[in-house]
């Protein structure tokens, strides 16, 4: 089965700092990953996705992630934090191939604070 | 263009009464999804319909919850003699197509609360 683990429900960091999120996976097969943002009372919206290729993918907003296989690692980083970055952060993986492919598998979410 | 609306936004009601949560895809998408997000089991997958296949039940968590899709477009979500454990936010996606790499674009929810 598909799994996914964020490391810390909470990360707080200073406006201008490196922010990571953390992001561990566990699949049977070749993973397909996503990271999503939810703002208050909003739905989610995709910053960026691995599929094949290039492992370390670009998203929105200045976001990156880095698929590292030997790790089961998908963490999201940003060089430098803007307070509108604050915000839900959902990492998920995508299903097994064939039926149940398309759902997604969510971590619990990560609430990222922005300390002025 | 217009993204995924839902109805309504927020909808109260007491424990034992049957509720309907309506979703309005993205035009042309064929995959609809349906999740619930609550503070106790974070983000879980219900429902997946694609095109005219038999949908993808295997998250439904119980058979008072049912779902369907009317033409291939909107979709209704039906919690039959609610639950006070059924408070969530009911999120609706949709998809170009049902791959496991097509982004999935998410409408802003329905909050229910089961009083």
């Amino acid at each position: 089965a598909q799994s996914v683990t964020q490391l810390g429900s909470h990360v707080s960091v200073s406006e201008g700092a490196l922010v990571l999120l953390r992001c561990n996976y566990s699949s049977s097969v070749p993973p397909y990953l996503f990271w999503y943002v939810q703002y208050p009372n909003q739905g989610l919206q995709l910053l960026l996705k691995y599929t094949t290729g290039a492992t370390l993918v670009k998203g929105i907003n200045g976001f990156e992630a880095e698929f590292k296989k030997s790790e089961t690692s998908f963490h999201l980083t940003k060089p430098s934090a803007h307070m509108s970055d604050a915000a839900e952060y959902f990492c998920a993986v995508s299903g097994l191939r064939g039926q149940g492919a398309q759902k997604l598998v969510f971590g619990q979410g990560t609430r990222l604070t922005i300390n002025p | 263009g217009a993204g995924v609306s839902q109805s309504p936004s927020n909808k109260v009601t007491e424990k034992g009464k049957d509720v309907e949560l309506r979703c309005d895809p993205i035009s042309g998408h064929t995959a609809l999804y349906w999740y619930r997000q609550s503070l106790g089991q974070g983000l879980e997958f219900l429902i997946y319909f694609q095109g005219n296949s038999a949908p993808d039940k295997s998250g439904l968590p119980s058979d008072r919850f049912s779902a369907e899709r009317t033409g291939g477009s909107v979709s209704t979500l039906t919690i039959q003699r609610t639950q006070q454990e059924d408070s969530a936010v009911y999120l609706c996606a949709s998809s170009r197509s049902g791959g496991r790499s097509n982004e999935q674009f998410f409408g802003p929810g329905t909050r229910l609360t089961v009083l």
